[in-house]
């Protein structure tokens, strides 16, 4: 059981540029979200889905995109990115959205936008 | 919005002292979860307290849920070096159809030996 894994790890962009941030897991959760975490700010939702087929905006959508095509995986598109999009990106997921489930994070993507 | 802010945002402390972290909103939360981040790492899963004035123990760690479900603790008692780290609160609320996490700004603690 791998849980939840990330790819890359690390990533430096220029302006503009686009690029995914894959995100797998292997326990069939229905459940899947991406974050980001910039200092002082804790981590601010930015997609999430509810299962294959299904995805909606969270606290911070603009300028990323997402789709989920089956239920392992769940990437983020960034599609002209910016320096403001620099941040370390993390994908989590739940067995359900349900009240208390647990979450369970990857190691995180670090993005730095030139 | 809602907002989570936890205090105090940064703590070094020696081996074997006691501390508290709070987290705080004015909104209602029909859950509140506490993870601990590393560096380079996600952040863990420590506890869930899902009921107004629940208590919960996890060896040195004690976490309390506000009665009103709007704030909560985590309590360390006898701090050890394995303890540092980045501590999130993270409250659930049911919007849009669906159950979302708020997390807090966090509180990194340092424990020296």
């Amino acid at each position: 059981n791998a849980g939840v894994t990330q790819t890359p790890k690390f990533q430096v962009l220029k302006t503009g540029q686009s690029m995914t941030l894959q995100c797998a897991q292997d326990m069939n959760h229905e459940y899947m979200s991406w974050y980001r975490q910039d200092p002082g700010m804790g981590l601010r939702l930015i997609h999430y889905s509810v299962g294959a087929g299904i995805t909606d905006q969270g606290e911070v959508p603009n300028g990323y995109n997402v789709s989920r095509s089956t239920t392992e995986d769940f990437p983020l598109r960034l599609l002209s990115a910016a320096p403001s999009q620099t941040s370390v990106y993390f994908c989590a997921s739940s067995l359900t959205s349900g009240k208390g489930d647990t979450q369970y994070f990857g190691p995180g993507t670090r993005l730095t936008v030139l | 919005t809602q907002l989570l802010e936890q205090s105090p945002q940064f703590l070094s402390i020696q081996e074997g002292e006691n501390l508290t972290v709070y987290c705080n909103s004015s909104s209602v939360f029909s859950s509140l979860q506490w993870y601990r981040q590393e560096p380079g790492e996600g952040p863990v899963l420590l506890v869930t307290v899902v009921t107004g004035g629940e208590v919960k123990k996890l060896k040195r760690l004690t976490f309390q849920f506000g009665d009103a479900r709007k704030d909560s603790s985590l309590h360390i008692t006898a701090a050890q070096p394995g303890d540092t780290g980045l501590y999130l609160c993270a409250g659930q609320s049911y919007t849009s159809g669906t159950y979302k996490y708020i997390f807090g700004t966090g509180t990194r603690l340092k424990v020296l030996a």
